[in-house]
């Protein structure tokens, strides 16, 4: 069993809508949580980091944490086509903060 | 800077053939890690350095595949022989220290096809 699971999706939603992407973690050592945007034939690129349970947001992105549970969230509100990608969870523990554990990315079509 | 720097982009080989892809990282940074990525397996760490070492090979497939990094600036990943199944997506990945904020910057990739 992988330490880091993520459903692959295809997410398909239209326009506007509110997006739910989301992983679950076995690896209780795990302490910051980062998602990562990748675009067709391009690289990864980091999205949002946050460190402690709870929510942080970043314009129509928000962030969200449940250590208790292990599983983290990815929300995006008024989705645009622009958000099409694939989205990657990544975890690190602190005692190996240089290596971070990658989900398997859920890919998001936003239909204009 | 202009990030890290892979090539081939693209590269085609027959089964049996060596296959070398490199990767030139950013400046500073003292972390490379390479990825593969396919379909089916996702994102999976291959090996990764600092400052030149390498740390953790344990996602190494098989003895076929081996990386150096010789210098601060340059690494290579060799497979000798290249199979089918090793046609994926390879990516450099660099950062500058390990703390927990750091983020992993990636190169474009290497499209790997064995035919």
């Amino acid at each position: 069993q992988k330490e880091v699971e993520q459903d692959p999706g295809p997410l398909s939603v239209p326009e506007g809508a509110i997006v739910s992407l989301n992983c679950t973690y076995s690896n209780s050592a795990f302490q910051y949580f980062m998602w990562y945007r990748q675009y067709s034939r391009k690289g990864p690129e980091l999205l949002m980091y946050t460190y402690s349970s709870g929510n942080k947001e970043d314009g129509r992105f928000t962030a969200q944490v449940d250590k208790s549970s292990k599983y983290i969230s990815l929300f995006i509100r008024d989705s645009q086509p622009s958000d099409s990608a694939t989205y990657l969870c990544a975890m690190k523990s602190g005692t190996n903060a240089g290596k971070s554990t990658f989900g398997d990315g859920t890919t998001l079509t936003v239909k204009p | 800077d202009a990030g890290v720097i892979q090539s081939p982009r693209h590269e085609v080989t027959e089964m049996g053939q060596e296959v070398t892809l490199r990767c030139k990282p950013i400046s500073g940074h003292d972390y490379l890690f390479w990825y593969r990525q396919t379909m089916m397996r996702g994102l999976e760490l291959l090996i990764y350095f600092n400052n030149n070492v390498p740390i953790d090979d344990s996602g190494m497939p098989e003895d076929r595949f081996s990386a150096k990094m010789p210098n601060a600036s340059f690494s290579t990943l060799k497979i000798q022989p290249s199979e089918p199944r090793d046609s994926a997506v390879y990516f450099c990945a660099t950062q500058s220290g390990q703390f927990m904020n750091t983020e992993a910057f990636f190169g474009q990739g290497t499209r790997l096809t064995v035919v």
